[in-house]
């Protein structure tokens, strides 16, 4: 059974960084993708990208190009989303999730979500 | 980026109703298309891959239908625990893994 345990959540201000932590326990870590998916209040899903650790490169949405960082540490079973010069618009709550599949296509495990929120 | 646009935004049913929500591509995507579910307060959870096949442990009542770039999620029969919000994914970029903006379907 694979979980997803992701970091508490953060009071940011404007300007500044923050770094989400996704834990996976259960099935191997390196061979799946791990994908950070964010939803702002009352909104819909935005995927943001994802990485799948063997191969290294992540994959980013046009939007946050340049913006987002995503990694992931192998040797702890854990990923990485570092979001910088933050705006009142990234307050959300921002998943990570893998995939079940070598392919990546889909979305099958779920972390419980990291309320981010970004106020002067 | 492939844009998923879903009809309609919101929906109100009834208990024992059948629904049917689409979800139209900007371009081609063939048979990636995933549908995911998500309650208030919850992450989602996958129903359908592959425009069409059930996911581990959902409901028979759920089924999915299209390709190319129209899709479409059928309820057969709505249950108290269906009403939520619902939300296609496309598959088919690598690079890109594009959501629809969202069906809430909605007790009539």
């Amino acid at each position: 059974q694979v979980l997803l345990v992701q970091s508490g959540a953060e009071v940011q201000k404007p300007g500044s960084s923050v770094k989400v932590s996704c834990k996976a326990s259960g099935g191997r870590f390196s061979s799946y993708a791990i994908n950070w998916v964010r939803q702002a209040p009352g909104q819909g899903l935005e995927w943001m990208g994802a990485i799948t650790p063997i191969f290294g490169a992540p994959n980013y949405g046009q939007k946050f190009q340049g913006r987002v960082t995503i990694s992931a540490d192998e040797s702890t079973s854990t990923a990485y989303l570092d979001v910088s010069s933050l705006r009142s618009e990234d307050t959300a709550i921002y998943y990570c999730a893998r995939s079940n599949s070598v392919t990546g296509r889909t979305l099958d495990y779920w972390g419980q979500g990291t309320l981010v929120t970004v106020s002067s | 980026d492939i844009q998923l646009t879903q009809s309609p935004s919101s929906l109100s049913a009834s208990v024992g109703d059948r629904v049917t929500i689409t979800c139209r591509a900007s371009q081609s995507i063939s048979t990636f298309l995933n549908w995911y579910q998500q309650r208030p307060g919850k992450a989602p959870n996958l129903l359908i891959y592959d425009a069409s096949t059930l996911g581990s442990g959902v409901p028979s009542r759920f089924s999915g239908s299209g390709s190319g770039t129209d899709f479409t999620l059928t309820i057969s029969t709505l249950q108290p625990e269906d009403f939520a919000t619902y939300y296609c994914q496309q598959s088919y970029s690598t690079h890109s893994r594009t959501f629809g903006q969202g069906t809430k379907l909605e007790i009539k």
